[in-house]
């Protein structure tokens, strides 16, 4: 099965600062690969996706990346804010069955000082 | 367009009894997937299911757990005889096909404590 590594697990940035997410995976047929933002006690919503034939994405302050070849994506967000502080999970999505059923990481907890 | 509800948004229970999570998809949304998220941890695949059909269960404990999305109503995750180890919180998520890469849109969640 798919198997998503992700680090780092908690990241700690000034506000204004980039800060770098960054997932590898296993299954070279996986193609889809979602970003979810979770705040404490609530849902994880999704922030950024990209497909596999498209190496890179952007929107306002974050982008995501994309290596097929060494099997390794990167979320970028720039410009941090406190609002910014959460956990960040990846997933790669897993051809299971017929249906594409994600595998998430482990996620980031993301620190924003003011 | 209401967003995916699940409830309780709490749940208690002791060892033994048993916990029943439900999920409102999306309107239009006719698949469910069900997950479990531990404390400083990931989300764990349970279960996938379509109207009716359970079409991926192959994260979902094989004794005490069961999950249905019927006809008609809300899809239920079941967990019998729960232990403290099934403390978590549950969330479930739709989506409105399941062709490849489609987004998942997450409810709130059902926190369970087994006391």
């Amino acid at each position: 099965g798919e198997n998503v590594e992700q680090h780092p697990s908690t990241l700690s940035v000034q506000e204004g600062d980039s800060a770098v997410i960054k997932c590898t995976y296993s299954d070279s047929a996986s193609n889809y690969f979602p970003w979810y933002k979770q705040e404490l006690g609530k849902r994880p919503q999704l922030i950024i996706d990209i497909r596999s034939n498209v190496g890179e994405k952007k929107d306002q302050r974050i982008a995501v990346t994309l290596n097929k070849t060494a099997k390794h994506f990167s979320l970028h967000i720039t410009e941090t804010q406190p609002e910014d502080s959460a956990v960040y999970f990846c997933a790669a999505s897993f051809a299971s069955g017929g249906s594409y059923i994600p595998t998430f990481g482990r996620g980031t907890s993301l620190i924003v000082h003011p | 367009n209401a967003g995916v509800m699940q409830n309780p948004r709490h749940l208690v229970r002791r060892r033994g009894q048993e916990a029943r999570l439900r999920c409102s998809p999306m309107k239009g949304h006719s698949h469910v997937y069900w997950y479990r998220q531990l404390p400083e941890e990931g989300l764990k695949f349970m279960v996938y299911l379509q109207k009716e059909n359970i079409i991926d269960e192959s994260g979902m404990p094989k004794e005490r757990f069961s999950a249905e999305f019927p006809k008609e109503g809300p899809s239920i995750l079941r967990i019998q005889q729960v232990v403290r180890g099934d403390s978590a919180a549950y969330f479930c998520a739709s989506s409105p096909t399941d062709r490849r890469g489609e987004t998942q849109y997450f409810g709130p969640g059902t926190r369970l404590l087994v006391l």
